[in-house]
């Protein structure tokens, strides 16, 4: 069975701090895909990453960064100098190949301080 | 431009009382999702279309159908609302199966009455 686990309920820091969202998960899968999702208050999901299982590569987009590890399974995602607009309830997901379920983690409530 | 439109934003319907939550796409896309995310908690998928194809997940209630007449549009329709499906409804889109993200609507967030 694919569970993800987001362990972080809550986070605050102040604006400009770094923060990091932890996500680990659980699949038998050996192709797979993960997921990061930022649903603001206004309530649709926004997706952010795609990152399929053959690919252990980081990635950076701007102030964002993801950093994948299979032999740890998983999936982090880190905000550099973060920003009162990053405020948001992030999720990171997993799928399996050929499949169309989403599999979500309970999320992370980020709040940024200015 | 929004690209999954999902109508009304807020619904409020009496319990028992028929309701239908709607999802229109402009991406072509050949699957379509519904999601419900209940207050704090991470989205469960209901069911998704692939074209015309109707996928049920195992533990979706059978007070929920859907209906998807063309490409671009999808229904949610909730038969017998009780107190319990006061949820947001998430609808999304993807190109293919699994691999590519889905694209997400704003949302409707239903109340029961």
């Amino acid at each position: 069975a694919q569970k993800v686990t987001q362990a972080q309920t809550e986070i605050s820091v102040v604006e400009k701090e770094d923060v990091t969202l932890d996500c680990v998960y659980e699949t038998r899968d050996t192709t797979y895909y993960l997921f990061w999702y930022k649903q603001p208050p206004s309530g649709e999901l926004v997706f952010l990453i795609r990152r399929n299982s053959f690919d252990e590569q980081n990635e950076i987009s701007g102030r964002y960064s993801w950093n994948f590890q299979k032999s740890t399974s998983s999936f982090n995602f880190t905000i550099t100098a973060s920003q009162v607009v990053d405020s948001a309830v992030y999720f990171c997901a997993l799928s399996e190949a050929g499949g169309n379920k989403l599999v979500f983690g309970a999320g992370t409530i980020l709040r940024v301080k200015s | 431009d929004a690209m999954v439109i999902q109508n009304p934003r807020y619904q409020v319907t009496q319990f028992g009382k028929p309701v239908t939550l709607s999802c229109s796409q402009t991406l072509n896309h050949n699957v379509m999702y519904w999601y419900q995310q209940k207050s704090s908690q991470a989205p469960k998928l209901l069911f998704h279309y692939y074209d015309k194809d109707f996928n049920n997940e195992a533990d979706t209630p059978d007070n929920f159908q859907s209906r998807r007449p063309n490409t671009s549009f999808c229904f949610l329709d909730i038969r017998s609302p009780g107190l319990g499906d006061a949820a947001m409804y998430l609808c999304a889109t993807s190109g293919v199966r699994g691999n590519t993200e889905a694209f997400f609507g704003q949302g409707t967030r239903l109340t029961v009455v």
